[in-house]
């Protein structure tokens, strides 16, 4: 079984200020992770995904995310947020279950940046 | 390539209707997931359609079922709707299987049931 936590379910920061999201899972298989974003009355866009190789994933919108696997965690930053960045995020974990892909999703969370 | 495209984008039905929804992928996608979104449950994971075979099933009851016909599309269908039926439900296509593919959201059709 595998499953994802988001551990805030808002987070308000003002405009040009760092941020980070948390993301914990877990999984009794090898997962590949992904953070995806949705803006209003949007779908899911993908923001990074990390399959292999280096720890530290560098995505759009200049986000980034770093894969701890001891800690089990995949956590979302930004070292200066903008006003358009306010949108809801996902953590997903995907992995292999039963021969068939399954992929999970975390609950969300709320970013709002404040001007 | 277009975008993977979902219709209607809003529907509003009463209890005890059925409706059908409908999913187009990205241009050579096999993969088709429905998932249901609320605000207190965040991405429930419906069910998944790989070369028309459901490859893969989430917790929901038999009222909600799908297809997937030979070019990809998919259609999705609730039956007897409820109240909590009403939700975003996004349809989202990937190239492959694995487990590494990422996935490509359509914008998702708003049900309202009354």
């Amino acid at each position: 079984a595998q499953s994802v936590t988001q551990l805030d379910s808002q987070v308000p920061v003002f405009e040009e200020a760092p941020v980070e999201l948390r993301c914990n899972y877990s999984s009794s298989v090898s997962v590949y992770l992904f953070w995806y974003v949705q803006y209003p009355n949007q779908g899911l866009q993908l923001l990074l995904k990390y399959l292999s190789g280096s720890t530290l994933v560098k995505g759009i919108n200049g986000f980034e995310a770093e894969f701890n696997k001891s800690q089990t965690s995949f956590h979302l930053r930004k070292p200066s947020v903008h006003i358009s960045d306010t949108a809801e995020y996902f953590c997903a974990v995907s992995g292999r279950s039963g021969g068939y892909q399954k992929v999970t999703f975390g609950i969300g969370t709320k970013l709002q940046v404040i001007p | 390539k277009a975008g993977v495209t979902q219709t209607p984008r809003y529907l509003i039905k009463t209890r005890g209707q059925q409706v059908t929804l409908s999913c187009s992928p990205i241009s050579g996608h096999r993969s088709v997931s429905w998932y249901q979104q609320t605000p207190g449950q965040g991405l429930q994971f419906l069910f998944e359609y790989f070369s028309e075979t459901q490859r893969n099933k989430g917790n929901f009851p038999g009222r909600f079922s799908g297809r997937q016909f030979s070019n990809s599309r998919s259609e999705m269908n609730v039956s007897t709707l409820e109240l909590g039926d009403s939700a975003l439900y996004l349809c989202a296509s990937s190239p492959g299987q694995g487990a590494n593919y990422e996935q490509y959201f359509g914008p998702g059709t708003r049900l309202t049931v009354t």
